[in-house]
């Protein structure tokens, strides 16, 4: 069975340009989660996806940054401009129907200069 | 709100010492605590997990309990390798929530 994939593994854009982040959850999981580490701290929630639907966007820092899921299958994040301070790595995760594991992919590197 | 604390690193031990990564936690209710690693240029994989107070989660020779009296999930190993060197992160999830909180991680280093 595939995990959690995540496109692209690592990202270098200038400040101001546009990046968009995908996550292929594994098969079957409605629950979709989008976390950040920014330098070395700690990995903090962006948001939560079940099916299409955004349960929770509460992390979501500012409105430079969109998410999407459409068709409750694969989901983007979109940072548009990028600023400096967005740069870390973005991890996606997925779970089942009920709060069980949720399954982390390999994250992206995002570093904005 | 909820949050996770550990113990800042780095740690650097040598191969077959004792291992403690301290965690403490302040949450309301009765939230599922885990332990989370992430490997040299891998992504986050679930180490351990206890959901309810005394569990003790255990997994390739790694253990932690659940303290709810003390409010900690502190991770031990008897004797570490090197191939456990990673990154550690302690993290909790509410009773009614789908969100982790994480701590702020904890590198280890064992050197041979």
């Amino acid at each position: 069975e595939a995990g959690v994939t995540q496109f692209p593994s690592h990202s270098v854009i200038e400040k101001g340009q546009t990046v968009t982040l995908r996550c292929d959850p594994i098969s079957g999981h409605d629950n979709l989660y989008w976390y950040r580490r920014v330098m070395g701290k700690e990995i903090k929630f962006l948001l939560h996806f079940v099916k299409e639907s955004k349960q929770d966007e509460s992390g979501m820092p500012n409105n430079r940054f969109l998410a999407e899921r459409t068709g409750g299958t694969y989901s983007t994040l979109k940072v548009q401009p990028a600023e400096l301070e967005d740069s870390g790595v973005y991890f996606c995760a997925s779970s089942q129907d009920r709060p069980t594991e949720a399954f982390f992919g390999q994250g992206t590197r995002l570093t904005v200069v | 709100g909820d949050s996770v604390t550990q113990m800042e690193g780095p740690v650097t031990l040598s191969e077959e010492a004792f291992l403690t990564i301290n965690c403490t936690y302040t949450a309301t209710g009765y939230p599922s605590l885990f332990w989370y690693v992430q490997y040299p240029g891998e992504g986050l994989q679930l180490l351990l997990k206890a959901t309810k107070a005394d569990d003790k989660g255990s997994n390739k020779g790694f253990e932690a309990t659940y303290r709810k009296e003390t409010t900690s999930f502190h991770l031990e190993k008897g004797s570490v390798q090197v191939s456990d060197s990673a990154v550690y992160f302690c993290a909790l999830r509410g009773d009614s929530s789908y969100k982790l909180i994480f701590g702020s991680g904890t590198r280890l280093l064992v050197r041979p």
